[in-house]
């Protein structure tokens, strides 16, 4: 089975440009979540999408919004970009789980760079 | 609040020693604990999970978590480091609005 898939890897944008990033969750997989990675702040969670719904929702600003279509690929976007937005942005999908919460399985990452 | 604590930033073992990552966490209700582990320039990877039940939980890669209720702790074990267990560890809870809360990490080196 492929794994979780994350385009692009590498990106680089300057201040106040948009920038959209892409993940295909595993086959199967229907929930798909996205984190924010930076040395200060560590992992911090951003949304979670399961059937073409936001379930929950971390504590960033307006600016990050994501989506998820009917083949459980989803996006986010990140709008007016700041310096600090520079981070590695992981998206994870969610196996079915039999009890109790479920195994997130993650993807490579897209390094986001903003100048 | 929900939390998540790793106290050790670092932790240096040698090859072939037992190695401990320490985790307490903070939640109300029964706890969903997670361990994942990133190697350099990639994602995070799944070792293991507490739900309930035993309070040992074994994992990939020979790694096990000991469950303490009473600490509020659920450290990460392995009997016999190896060089390739060099990474970056993450202990994580999952709160009851199911958001996952991750601690900051404990980079583990482990010298030959």
């Amino acid at each position: 089975k492929a794994g979780v898939t994350q385009t692009p890897r590498y990106l680089i944008k300057t201040r106040g440009q948009q920038v959209t990033l892409s993940c295909s969750p595993i086959s199967g997989h229907r929930s798909v979540s996205w984190y924010q990675q930076t040395p200060g702040q560590g992992l911090q969670f951003l949304f979670e999408y399961f059937s073409e719904t936001q379930r929950n929702k971390g504590n960033f600003p307006g600016r990050f919004s994501g989506r998820q279509f009917s083949n459980s690929r989803s996006e986010m976007n990140v709008s007016t970009l700041e310096l600090g937005d520079s981070a590695l942005y992981l998206c994870a999908s969610t196996t079915p789980g039999l009890a109790g919460p479920d195994t997130q399985y993650f993807g490579p990452g897209t390094r986001l760079t903003v100048l | 609040a929900q939390s998540v604590a790793q106290p050790e930033d670092q932790v240096n073992v040698a090859e072939g020693n037992p190695l401990t990552v320490k985790c307490t966490y903070s939640v109300s209700g029964n706890p969903y604990l997670f361990w994942y582990v990133q190697y350099p320039n990639r994602g995070l990877q799944f070792l293991l999970k507490y739900i309930t039940g035993d309070n040992l939980v074994k994992g990939s890669y020979g790694f096990e978590a000991e469950f303490n209720k009473s600490q509020t702790s659920f450290h990460l074990k392995k009997p016999s480091a190896l060089v390739s267990d060099s990474a970056l560890y993450f202990c994580a809870v999952r709160d009851r609005d199911d958001k996952i809360i991750f601690g900051k990490g404990t980079r583990l080196h482990i010298l030959p």
